[in-house]
Formats: C-alpha cells, structure tokens, sequence
C-alpha cells in the first residue's frame, strides 16, 4: 500500500534563514508528486508538483523540491524563509492512472521566528 | 479565474444533528472530491465525482454520510446524524477531467458538541 512520510513533525526557523522540509514515500512505482501548502484557516495551496523530466521542480513563492528516486523522497526547500511562510505543509503521492487518489502525509508545522 | 468555493466557512451543532456542506468547483473542472481532514493530520479523501458520477465512495461511511452531485457542477455532502468524532475539517477539490493536479477550497470547520 503506498504511504507518505513526512518526518518532522514541527520545524522552527529563523527568518531568513533556510528550510527544507522532508517527504518520503512508498509506492509500487513512481508516483505523481505535490507539495501543498496550508496556511490557518484556509485551504490547500499548490506549491510545486513532478511528473516527469527534470527532477528539480521550481515552485511558488521560492519553493523548490527535488526528487530522488534512489531514496524515494521528494523534499522541500527554500533558501530564505520569510515570516509568511509560517504554515502548515503537506506532501502527497498520486498513482500514474486514471485514479487520482491522492495519499497525503501529516504534515509539517513551521513556524518562523523574527 | 475563481477558486474553489466552500459554504459553509464554519458550523458548530450538537451531535445527532444533520449538516450538510456546499462546494462550487472551478468552472471547467469535471472531477470534483470531498476529502476529510482530522486534526494534525492530511486529508484522507472521502468520494470523487466525474461528472454527475461518483466513481470513487469506498470511503465514504454510508451508514451516515452521503454526497450528491446533480448537475455534475456543485455538490453537497451530508451527515445525518452528526457524531462528535465528525469533528473535523471538510474540504472540496476539484480538478479538470483526466488531470493530476487538484485545486482545493478553503474547507468548511465542523464543530460537534
């Protein structure tokens, strides 16, 4: 059965400072990749997504994630954490099919000190 | 172009009590889901609806939930009657037909008491 891991829990950074947030996954093969998003309150935000090609995806807001199929992860980065960034953020798995199930992790927590 | 709509933002009831949640997707997108998010967890999807049809509610508990989707464009899902462990946040995607990318609206926050 395929499962997300997301790894931490909570994350705090310095603003300015930089963040990467981890995602590993199980899946019978490579799977449709996303990071999303959620700040209080509000719904899930796409931040970045991979299907094929290069493994380096550049997102919104500064994010990027790299995949690598070797370690089955897909985490998240950005080189400068701003005060806004202070949310909640979910990596999720989808199958390559006509059933776009997706299976989320639970989530990291960062909060941003000044 | 507009986002996902969710109505309502929140609703407090006391349990044993129907509610019901309205989502409006992205004009153009044919697949809408409803997915369940308990808290400090990621959302678990509850049904997925390709027009008019829901082609995926293996789990969706149908002793007390249910879904509609009439017109294939806004849908609305019900619990009846609400238990306190129904505590949670509802949240609507919707997505084109046949794409991977799911676009979510703002969720709906159910209290139970």
């Amino acid at each position: 059965a395929q499962s997300v891991t997301q790894p931490d829990i909570h994350i705090t950074v310095s603003e300015g400072a930089s963040l990467e947030l981890r995602c590993n996954y199980s899946y019978g093969a490579t799977p449709y990749l996303f990071w999303y998003v959620q700040s209080p309150g509000q719904g899930l935000q796409l931040l970045l997504k991979y299907f094929s090609g290069d493994t380096l995806v550049q997102g919104i807001k500064g994010f990027e994630a790299e995949f690598k199929r070797s370690q089955s992860s897909f985490n998240l980065r950005k080189p400068s954490v701003h005060w806004s960034d202070a949310a909640e953020y979910f990596c999720a798995v989808g199958p390559r099919s006509n059933d776009y199930k997706l299976s989320f992790g639970a989530g990291t927590t960062v909060t941003v000190r000044a | 172009e507009a986002g996902v709509v969710q109505s309502p933002r929140y609703k407090i009831i006391e349990k044993k009590q129907p509610v019901a949640f309205w989502c409006n997707p992205i004009s153009g997108h044919n697949t809408l889901y409803w997915y369940l998010q308990n808290l400090g967890q990621g959302p678990e999807l509850l049904i997925r609806y390709e027009n008019e049809e829901a082609v995926d509610d293996s789990q969706l508990p149908k002793d007390r939930f249910s879904a509609e989707r009439l017109k294939g464009v806004d849908s609305t899902l019900k619990i009846q009657p609400a238990e306190l462990g129904d505590s949670a946040v509802y949240l609507c995607a919707s997505s084109r037909e046949n794409q991977e990318t799911q676009y979510f609206g703002p969720g709906t926050r159910l209290l139970v008491l």
